[in-house]
């Protein structure tokens, strides 16, 4: 398995309050995503990076931010969290996007109340 | 339009049949395609990609792609209980992997 991890894994938090997810990769892969999950919605893409500090916008990035400092770090940042952005999350990470082989996290599932 | 297209299910068939899985992209720069598969609860997981068009074949799963039309299939042969999952068909395009909503697939015993 890829060696890819996200934290936290779960976290209940309040309307407004800063959000941070961490994604940690090992395998030195260059491309890393963000993506939510939502039922009705399938996974959309939030952000992408395809190298350190070397991010993009996806098709649902409004509301949040990312920071990439180190190849191996992918940070999503909810400035302010609303009740829409309950969500499981999920980072990938790819070392060749020709081939397009994503490999997931765990996810991350977070409640905003 | 959405970007990528699917019946979103269930789409239930009986053991040992053949399941068809179907897809559509709107956008004709795409340049690579991709089947994953995602059992509940757990996290998305590459079956196929193909390029170009025509088939390809893995195991008991086949890709197709049809660029004129802007279609991609996937094919299950010999229906298991364990293909019962959600199948994820995505797009690459310029540096971003874009998925379908997903087609939720139901094996029956």
């Amino acid at each position: 398995d890829a060696g890819i991890t996200q934290s936290p894994r779960h976290k209940v938090t309040e309307t407004g309050t800063p959000v941070t997810l961490r994604c940690h990769q090992t395998e030195n892969h260059r491309y890393m995503y963000w993506y939510r999950q939502d039922p009705g919605h399938g996974l959309r893409l939030i952000h992408y990076s395809y190298g350190v500090k070397d991010t993009d916008k996806g098709e649902v990035s409004d509301g949040y931010s990312v920071s990439r400092s180190k190849t191996e770090d992918f940070l999503l940042t909810l400035e302010s969290a609303t009740s829409s952005q309950t969500s499981v999350y999920f980072c990938a990470i790819s070392e060749d996007r020709s081939t397009g082989e994503l490999f997931f996290g765990e996810g991350s599932r977070l409640t905003v109340l | 339009q959405k970007e990528v297209e699917q019946n979103s299910g269930p789409l239930s068939v009986p053991e040992g049949a053949i399941a068809s899985l179907n897809c559509t992209y709107s956008d004709r720069g795409s340049q690579s395609f991709f089947w994953y598969r995602q059992y509940s609860g757990k996290s998305p997981e590459l079956i196929m990609f193909i390029y170009s068009n025509g088939d390809k074949e893995d195991g008991r799963f086949t890709a197709q792609l049809n660029k004129a039309s802007q279609y991609v299939s996937l094919l299950i042969r010999d229906s298991q209980p364990s293909d019962s999952a959600t199948y994820l068909c995505a797009v690459n395009r310029d540096d971003k992997i874009i998925f379908g909503k997903g087609t939720r697939l139901h094996i029956l015993p």
